[in-house]
């Protein structure tokens, strides 16, 4: 099993480009979700899904969208790249209800200039 | 959002030592989860823990869920070198069982 796979490792955007971050689970969780990390901070959670179709938001949504259309991709999209935005983003999944075991992908360093 | 007090921030400590980091939160806590993360690396998860005052261990790792529910431990024995790195502490409050709250960290450093 590769888990949590997330691409690209690393990415420069220019202030106003936009981009998505793929993320896929190969262990059938139901629950998705998406994080970012600065320094010194503790993981905040931008979006969650709790199964296709379903997304929701999280705590520092503006800026982000999402799309669940499977149960194993949960790509995240960023409109408008703001300098803000520059941070490291961690994907993760968790079964569902049973479980409360959140597995995370590698990461995502993302630079905007 | 609410945070998960984590103590301490960071430590150095002689290779063998035993070390101790805990987490405690202002509310009732569900779950709690431990997770090394690398330099450059996605955490890891350690421990999961499901009821208060339970104990569980992970060969030389041993987390304790706190018998208020609102704090947690993390004890690590006989450190090596290659524990060294960043350890966070999770949880889920009552108020919602989707969303988790992490604690800002521990930075662990072991001197050989």
């Amino acid at each position: 099993n590769a888990g949590v796979t997330q691409t690209p490792k690393f990415r420069i955007l220019k202030i106003g480009q936009s981009m998505t971050l793929q993320c896929t689970q190969d262990m059938n969780h139901n629950y998705m979700y998406w994080y970012r990390q600065d320094p010194g901070m503790g993981l905040k959670l931008i979006y969650y899904s709790v199964g296709a179709g379903i997304t929701d938001k999280g705590e520092v949504p503006n800026g982000y969208n999402v799309s669940r259309s499977t149960t194993e991709d949960f790509p995240l999209r960023l409109e408008l790249a703001a300098p803000s935005q520059t941070s490291v983003y961690f994907c993760a999944s968790r079964p569902g209800t049973v479980s409360y075991e959140q597995y995370f992908g590698p990461g995502t360093r993302l630079t905007v200039t | 959002g609410q945070q998960l007090n984590q103590s301490p921030q960071s430590m150095f400590i002689q290779e063998g030592e035993d070390v101790s980091m805990n987490c405690t939160s202002s509310s009732i806590f569900n779950t709690w989860l431990w997770y090394k993360q690398d330099p450059g690396e996605g955490p890891v998860l350690l421990i999961a823990l499901y009821k208060a005052g339970e104990l569980t261990s992970n060969g030389r790792l041993t987390a304790q869920f706190g018998i208020t529910r609102k704090d947690s431990f993390l004890n690590i024995s006989a450190s090596i070198p290659s524990d060294v790195g960043i350890y966070f502490c999770a949880g889920t409050s009552t108020s919602g069982t989707y969303k988790y709250i992490f604690g800002t960290g521990t930075r662990l450093k072991v001197l050989a």
